[in-house]
């Protein structure tokens, strides 16, 4: 088990520029989770997954951000047009699903992207 | 909808201080309680979690007890050390621990430990 691993851990674009960020999940897990954390403040969610099936989008995701899990394995984030509001801390989480237990999830190292 | 509230930071102990950090929600159903800690320069790990009402989540001597009638899940430790110097989250899942859902986080705070 190796964990979350998110590719790459910085990323430092232009306004204006596309972004795509990479997550591997834990080899088991069945489902993916997104989230932004902006410096000072806790991680907000922004979508997840359960296989390859897109299941709950937040409103923060705007039409400038596309994520897919074309496999049920890793995930991309993609941000088009990037704008300086953009720059954050993107976060990614996976955990098991079953039908009994608690499922918490485990977070990868994130990718620091900086919009200049 | 759902909300954390956490104690306003940052926190300064020293070493073999008690700690504790309030942690306040609002939640619809039976949500599943969790704290996570952020090391300097390291990803969130989970701290510990409680899924049901008077449950104690407890992991290297921090606990953290599921109130449901004040809806609060107080993070404790009886002697705090260096190494406990990190950032803590107050965090809940909507849709409680059996299914699993997206976490909603507090915003965090900011613990200091001195020698």
């Amino acid at each position: 088990d190796t964990g979350v691993s998110q590719d790459p851990r910085h990323k430092i674009t232009k306004r204006g520029q596309n972004v795509t960020f990479r997550c591997d999940p834990i080899s088991e897990h069945n489902r993916l989770y997104w989230y932004r954390q902006t410096l000072g403040q806790g991680p907000e969610f922004l979508t997840y997954f359960q296989n390859e099936a897109q299941l709950e989008k937040s409103r923060l995701l705007s039409d400038r951000f596309s994520a897919e899990r074309p496999k049920g394995s890793f995930s991309t984030l993609e941000i088009q047009r990037t704008e300086q509001g953009d720059s954050a801390m993107y976060l990614c989480a996976s955990s098991p699903f079953g039908t009994s237990g608690s499922y918490e999830q485990y977070f990868g190292p994130g990718t620091r992207l900086t919009v200049t | 909808g759902d909300s954390v509230t956490q104690m306003e930071g940052p926190v300064t102990l020293s070493e073999e201080a008690c700690l504790t950090i309030n942690c306040t929600y609002t939640a619809t159903g039976y949500p599943s309680l969790f704290w996570y800690v952020q090391y300097p320069g390291e990803g969130l790990q989970l701290l510990l979690k409680a899924t049901k009402a008077d449950d104690k989540g407890s992991n290297k001597g921090f606990e953290a007890t599921y109130r449901k009638e004040t809806t609060s899940f107080h993070l404790e430790k009886g002697s705090v050390q260096v190494s406990d110097s990190a950032v803590y989250f107050c965090a809940l899942s909507d849709r409680g621990g059996t299914s699993g859902s997206r976490l909603t986080f507090g915003e965090g705070t900011q613990l200091t430990v001195n020698p």
